[in-house]
């Protein structure tokens, strides 16, 4: 089966540095997506990785290695707004998306 | 620029009864999805439609209809409902399905079967 597996929760404080981690198991692979998802809003586009590496996209980057099956997305300079959910994307063979339940991170002054 | 406009926010029903969530976007988007959420779980794609006047089937079909009525608008409808169908409603577009074609969010739906 297709699976993907995030961290449920995750706290931090304003001002530092989080990873959550992302690992999958799907049928093929076409790219990763991290959402981010207010309470009570709908996911918004993060970031999207094919190729192995680290993207940097201001103060979110998003790594992936393809040969782990592994993918996380870091955070700096934490904000209160930062509160939120985040969701992992895997596109399988058959461009179908399969999603982790997400991770709630919860900032801390 | 509204994007994706998704209706009602909240609903009450009470088993067995029907309904229809609406849901339009204004970005000339072909592909259009209904997924819902449960807690604890991921967003699971209920039915889709990749153009006018197509719809499939995605991993959570029994107990849905969909129709594409035109390119922009897409709805879903709950014939009888059921408590197991209690849950937040998404509908999400986009230009294509593959590569880093992101999706475009509505609001949500937040229905409760009774």
């Amino acid at each position: 089966g297709q699976n993907i597996d995030q961290p449920t929760e995750m706290t931090a404080t304003e001002g530092a540095i989080v990873q959550i981690n992302c690992t999958y198991q799907t049928s093929g692979f076409n790219g990763l997506f991290w959402y981010q998802q207010h309470a009570g809003e709908a996911p918004t586009f993060l970031s999207y990785n094919v190729l192995d590496g680290l993207e940097e996209k201001g103060r979110f980057s998003s790594f992936l290695s393809r040969s782990k099956g592994y993918s996380y997305l870091l955070l700096k300079e934490l904000q209160m707004k930062d509160s939120a959910s985040y969701l992992c994307a895997v596109l399988d063979s058959n461009y179908q998306l399969i999603w982790g339940a997400g991770t709630k991170l919860i900032i801390k002054p | 620029n509204a994007g994706v406009t998704q209706t009602p926010k909240f609903r009450v029903l009470k088993t067995g009864q029907s309904m229809t969530l609406l849901c339009a976007q204004d970005m000339n988007h072909e592909y259009m999805y209904w997924y819902r959420q449960d807690p604890g779980m991921g967003l699971r794609l209920i039915h889709y439609s990749v153009g006018e006047g197509t719809t499939a089937k995605g991993e959570v079909p029994d107990g849905y209809n969909v129709s594409r009525l035109n390119k922009r608008e897409f709805s879903l409808r709950l014939e009888s409902a059921a408590p197991s169908q209690t849950s937040v409603y998404f509908c999400a577009s986009s230009w294509t399905t593959g590569g880093p074609e992101k999706l475009f969010f509505g609001s949500g739906t937040q229905l409760s079967v009774l």
